[in-house]
């Protein structure tokens, strides 16, 4: 059970927008630690897509957007595209676990 | 630019100790205020942050696993290793390091992963 929470999928049709929940508490997203993003291709290390809740990395397209409020954070893609089909995963840390938590991770399949 | 890579051996034995290597090109484990982590992802699981090591040698460590961890780095051929003792099944997984600016901050840049298969 981690402790950071994400819907097991989500699924959208090519150029249509969605959104993936990172679902936490008062001991991590709620007191205001960062959430990061990251993409994750079958095989692959994952990728850095959001980090300190809405930034980008260079090279990451300005489809993808974190946002964040109270005890959970979102990542919204839009223009969904067919190679968007990926695994994600939310970060944060836990102070009252002392710990880096991960959510379970999202599959977003395009249609 | 900066890249990580993992090595070791892709089975354990049970009770066994799991060791792996982080070696750093393009950089330098004792350069700059950083955190060098290792994560790993059991099959069909999500990501478990194991541990973390800071270029001054603190250590920092998963309540969960502490027991059974141990995180050194090795200035001289840039790599930072990771153990794990007493090993079971429910150690299998893909063994990641990762670099990062603080315990709070992001991972980046990964090295590709490693399997690591606990079997007799």
């Amino acid at each position: 059970q981690s402790v950071l929470t994400q819907p097991p999928s989500v699924s959208g049709a090519p150029g249509q927008r969605i959104t993936i929940s990172c679902t936490g508490s008062s001991s991590n997203i709620g007191a205001g630690y960062d959430v990061h993003w990251y993409q994750q291709l079958p095989g692959t290390a994952p990728r850095l897509l959001i980090y300190g809740n809405t930034n980008r990395p260079s090279g990451v397209p300005d489809r993808f957007s974190g946002s964040n409020s109270g005890t959970s954070a979102s990542l919204a893609i839009t223009g969904l595209q067919a190679e968007d089909e990926a695994d994600y995963c939310c970060q944060s840390y836990d102070t009252s676990l002392n710990v880096v938590v991960f959510g379970g991770g999202t599959k977003l399949t395009v249609l | 630019q900066l890249q990580l890579q993992e090595s070791g051996p892709g089975l354990v034995k049970p009770s066994e100790t799991l060791s792996l290597t982080c070696t750093i090109s393009g950089g330098s484990i004792s350069s700059g205020d950083y955190y060098w982590g290792w994560i790993r992802q059991p099959p069909g699981k999500g990501l478990e942050w194991i541990g973390t090591i800071h270029y001054s040698g603190s250590t920092y460590y998963n309540p969960s696993l502490k027991s059974r961890i141990t995180i050194s780095g090795d200035t001289s051929k840039n790599q930072f290793s990771l153990k794990v003792s007493s090993v079971t099944a429910a150690d299998t997984a893909v063994y990641s390091c990762a670099r990062h600016e603080s315990l709070v901050a992001q991972f980046d840049p990964w090295g590709q992963g490693t399997l690591v298969t606990v079997s007799s």
